[in-house]
């Protein structure tokens, strides 16, 4: 079984000023991760997925995140923030044996402040 | 071209009714699955289809919860006898196949509130 932890709750940041968005996971099996983000009143979007290759892996509207497996982490980052990426992001996890549904964190409240 | 939908946005009923909550794929997409949103507890699995396998109901969180799949294509979750703890925004999703390679596209959902 997975799990999906992210560290904080609510993360408030400066427009412009650069944003990580912390996320651990646990699994007994290799795993695909994935962040998506939420706008207000909307379904979840794709922002970037890490299915093998190259630790380091480049989303939608500039985020990008790094897998590290020795600590088991998917942090996300941008390094400007707008008022704009004011939404809600989950980190996700699947195993490597694919018929199984993504497995969430509980969410992080990203808050642009102007 | 269309993605996922869902209706109703919006669902208020009492506690006891029975609901019904329905979800249009993305024409082609042969996996579809469900989830709930709760507040404080994130996104939780319901429910899997894929194709004209059996479901993978393992996440269905009693047996008040049941889905079904019309034809490969919309779906229908269904929670008999709600409870105020069942008050959520139940997200659907759908994708071109079942393996991991295949992003998950979702609705907008829909907010149940059982007063």
């Amino acid at each position: 079984a997975q799990s999906v932890t992210q560290l904080d709750s609510q993360v408030p940041v400066f427009e412009e000023a650069p944003v990580e968005l912390r996320c651990n996971y646990s699994s007994s099996v290799s795993v695909y991760l994935f962040w998506y983000v939420q706008y207000p009143n909307q379904g979840l979007q794709l922002l970037l997925k890490y299915l093998s290759g190259s630790t380091l892996v480049k989303g939608i509207n500039g985020f990008e995140a790094e897998f590290n497996k020795s600590q088991t982490s998917f942090h996300l980052r941008k390094p400007s923030v707008h008022i704009s990426d004011t939404a809600e992001y989950f980190c996700a996890v699947s195993s490597y044996s694919g018929n199984t549904p993504l497995v969430f964190g509980k969410g992080t409240r990203l808050s642009v402040i102007a | 071209g269309a993605g996922v939908s869902q209706s109703p946005s919006n669902k208020v009923t009492e506690k006891g009714k029975d609901v019904e909550l329905r979800c249009d794929p993305i024409s082609g997409h042969t996996a579809l699955y469900w989830y709930r949103q709760s507040l404080g507890q994130g996104l939780e699995f319901l429910i899997y289809f894929q194709g004209n396998s059996a479901p993978d109901k393992s996440g269905l969180p009693s047996d008040r919860f049941s889905a079904e799949r019309t034809g490969g294509s919309v779906s229908t979750l269904t929670i008999q006898r709600t409870q105020q703890e069942d008050s959520a925004v139940y997200l659907c999703a759908s994708s071109l196949g079942s393996g991991i390679g295949y992003e998950q596209y979702f609705g907008p959902g829909t907010r149940l509130t059982v007063t």
